[in-house]
């Protein structure tokens, strides 16, 4: 099994709509998980930590699920900003890296 | 402005012509890595620091060195580049350890002819 594994898409919406991106990883000593943001070759940014209790930061829910080992992403209300790669990225037990997915590529369009 | 700087942005080399690329963050903060991104192959870590004079390998730490001589600074050295180090390459800093949120540098296109 792959250290973290996500669905690469593209998943392509129109505008309005809810999109939910699925992340499973295979250390389950994991203490933090990440969803990062990319755009195009840049650097990638910090979308959300996400904690075991879920969290929410307007259109976007993060949730982890320990048990099953996987975090997910929704996002809801699409915009055509929301165009981007979504890196999960949990970290590893010691602590000393970001272990990243390959990313989930969405596409927005109008 | 809090934030992670790399120099250069861009550099185009020939193989076996050492190269550094510097890192340098203003957050103070304890713990620098080093990512290359390659297509289908995800961000993987290169080497990492937890703190001043404290280094370690990661994933890929093969053809790469670093220093961590002062805390605000992780340069990467390549002391005989050649065409598999072409790649785009992120330094990323965090308060503490990896399991805090890490921030990225604006990465640096690095193709080596």
């Amino acid at each position: 099994r792959k250290e973290v594994e996500q669905d690469p898409g593209p998943f392509n919406v129109p505008e309005g709509a809810t999109v939910a991106f699925n992340c499973t990883y295979s250390n389950s000593a994991s203490q933090s998980f990440f969803w990062y943001r990319q755009d195009c070759r840049k650097e990638p940014k910090l979308l959300m930590s996400v904690y075991s209790s879920g969290n929410e930061d307007g259109r976007f829910t993060a949730q982890l699920n320990r048990a099953s080992q996987y975090i997910s992403l929704l996002i809801r209300d699409s915009k055509l900003s929301d165009s981007a790669t979504y890196l999960c990225a949990p970290s590893n037990q010691a602590g000393t890296a970001l272990i990243f997915g390959k990313g989930t590529t969405l596409s927005v369009s109008s | 402005e809090a934030q992670v700087t790399q120099n250069p942005r861009y550099l185009i080399t020939v193989t076996g012509k050492k190269l550094t690329v510097t890192c340098s963050q203003n957050m103070n903060h304890e713990y620098m890595s080093w990512y290359r991104q390659d297509p289908g192959l995800g961000l993987r870590q290169i080497y990492y620091s937890m703190n001043v004079e404290v280094t370690d390998k990661g994933d890929v730490p093969e053809g790469y060195k670093v220093s961590r001589k002062e805390k605000r600074n992780f340069p990467l050295i390549l002391e005989s580049p050649s065409p598999n180090q072409t790649s785009l390459y992120f330094c990323a800093s965090s308060s503490g350890e990896a399991h805090n949120e890490q921030f990225f540098g604006p990465g640096t296109r690095l193709t080596v002819l």
